[in-house]
């Protein structure tokens, strides 16, 4: 079956514009990961969702940035007034289960580059 | 502060030989550690885990090594092959949001012919 899917691949956008990025987990899978790698630095977790469970923000820098997911599949990341720093590459990874140690499959990525 | 570090950022192994990664960490409250292997435009895969429990994970090629008292793991492929060539990301996690993967910065190992 098909593997999680990102879009778009890359972006490349200026300070001050907002971004979404888009994330579509494994069917089935009822949870989702956001992760992020900046340049030499390993992937820092961001947000991550749970079934029905209000999502865990923890690791979201700064409250430029949000997440959603509608309808339990399909997840946006959305940063707003984009920053030099923003730049990296952003991960998604979705598992078959909340709780417990459910491998995490990750897509590809969205690499953003803010100019 | 990094919790996970990878020393390492890169290493260059013969075909043939063992490849050792290592990873060390703080967090004493980790209880499962896990390996990724990554290639170029590629988003990171599973590789191998262990357990707190046990100090060793065997699978096929690929062996997992745990020393909680020195809070090291290392990973080591052997034989190594071409195909092994990527970048290797240890992770950890705790039973309390064991969903939240800590990962380290990296090691590049290449598998020279």
């Amino acid at each position: 079956g098909a593997g999680v899917s990102q879009s778009p691949s890359n972006k490349v956008t200026e300070k001050g514009k907002d971004v979404e990025l888009r994330c579509d987990p494994i069917s089935g899978h009822t949870a989702l990961y956001w992760y992020r790698q900046s340049l030499g630095q390993g992937l820092e977790f961001l947000i991550y969702f749970q079934g029905n469970s209000a999502p865990d923000k923890s690791g979201l820098p700064s409250d430029r940035f949000s997440a959603e997911r509608t309808g339990g599949s399909v997840s946006t990341l959305t940063i707003q007034r984009t920053q030099q720093e923003d730049s990296a590459v952003y991960l998604c990874a979705s598992s078959f289960r909340f709780g417990g140690r459910d491998e995490q499959f990750f897509g590809p990525g969205t690499r953003l580059t803010v100019l | 502060d990094q919790q996970v570090k990878q020393n390492s950022p890169s290493l260059s192994v013969q075909e043939g030989r063992i490849s050792i990664l290592n990873c060390d960490y703080t967090n004493s409250m980790f209880d499962y550690f896990l390996w990724y292997k990554k290639y170029p435009a590629e988003g990171p895969t599973f590789l191998i885990s262990i357990s707190s429990i046990k100090d060793k994970n065997e699978d096929g090629r690929f062996t997992v090594f745990l020393n909680k008292s020195a809070k090291h793991l290392s990973l080591h492929i052997v034989p190594s092959q071409p195909g092994d060539s990527a970048v290797y990301f240890c992770a950890a996690s705790a039973r309390e949001g064991a969903q939240k993967l800590v990962f380290g910065q990296g090691t590049r190992l290449t598998i020279n012919p």
